[in-house]
């Protein structure tokens, strides 16, 4: 079966403390693997699309990386305002995207 | 750009009770999704179109649930004869069709169900 598992569930970080979050995956046709940001309360936020193993692609902060088995997002010298759950989504057949409980994040100053 | 929007933002209910929400996507996009996300849950998919077509729909979708996407602008969602297990965030995603991988969220409406 299908499925996208992101760990660890939850992480505490100081400010300036880099980290990463892992997403694994087993589907099979990869179309795409995508990384968004929710705010409590608020819809997801798309962040990055990576389409073939050693893609990687830069936001600020934020870097993700894809190899053929699983997604890295790594956070370099967090601030506060990075605090958000982040969520991977991956696209194979079909038009549906699966989507990771998510890594709830914490940065405390 | 306007937005995905949804509404209401919040609704709540009574067991047995019909509801409906609105979703407007962005005006250029072509897509349209449906999801359900429980606390602590990622989105579940429940059902996507193409302009006014219903080409999927997730076969945990009871028959309570109805969506429609009229003349392929604005998407209603339907939940008829509301159960406790119903009670979840419901949003909206548009896309555009050449663009398989961002999707843009709305806001989302909160369903409890008393």
């Amino acid at each position: 079966e299908d499925q996208v598992t992101q760990s660890p569930e939850a992480l505490r970080l100081q400010e300036g403390e880099s980290s990463s979050l892992n997403c694994s995956y087993t589907v099979s046709g990869l179309r795409g693997l995508f990384w968004y940001r929710q705010d409590p309360g608020k819809g997801p936020e798309f962040l990055f699309t990576l389409y073939s193993a050693g893609e990687e692609k830069e936001k600020e902060r934020l870097k993700a990386t894809l190899t053929k088995k699983e997604s890295f997002l790594h956070i370099t010298a967090p601030k506060p305002e990075d605090s958000a759950t982040y969520l991977c989504a991956v696209h194979h057949t079909g038009n549906q995207f699966y989507f990771g409980t998510g890594t709830s994040l914490t940065v405390i100053p | 750009d306007t937005g995905v929007s949804q509404d209401p933002r919040h609704k709540i209910t009574k067991r047995g009770q019909n509801v409906t929400f609105r979703c407007d996507p962005i005006s250029e996009h072509n897509r349209l999704y449906w999801y359900r996300q429980t606390l602590g849950q990622g989105p579940e998919f429940l059902t996507y179109f193409q302009n006014e077509a219903q080409l999927e729909k997730s076969r945990l979708l009871s028959d309570r649930f109805s969506a429609e996407r009229p003349k392929g602008s604005f998407s209603t969602l339907e939940i008829q004869r509301t159960e406790q297990g119903d009670s979840a965030m419901y949003l909206c995603a548009s896309s555009r069709t050449s663009n398989t991988g961002e999707l843009f969220f709305g806001e989302g409406s909160r369903l409890t169900v008393l």
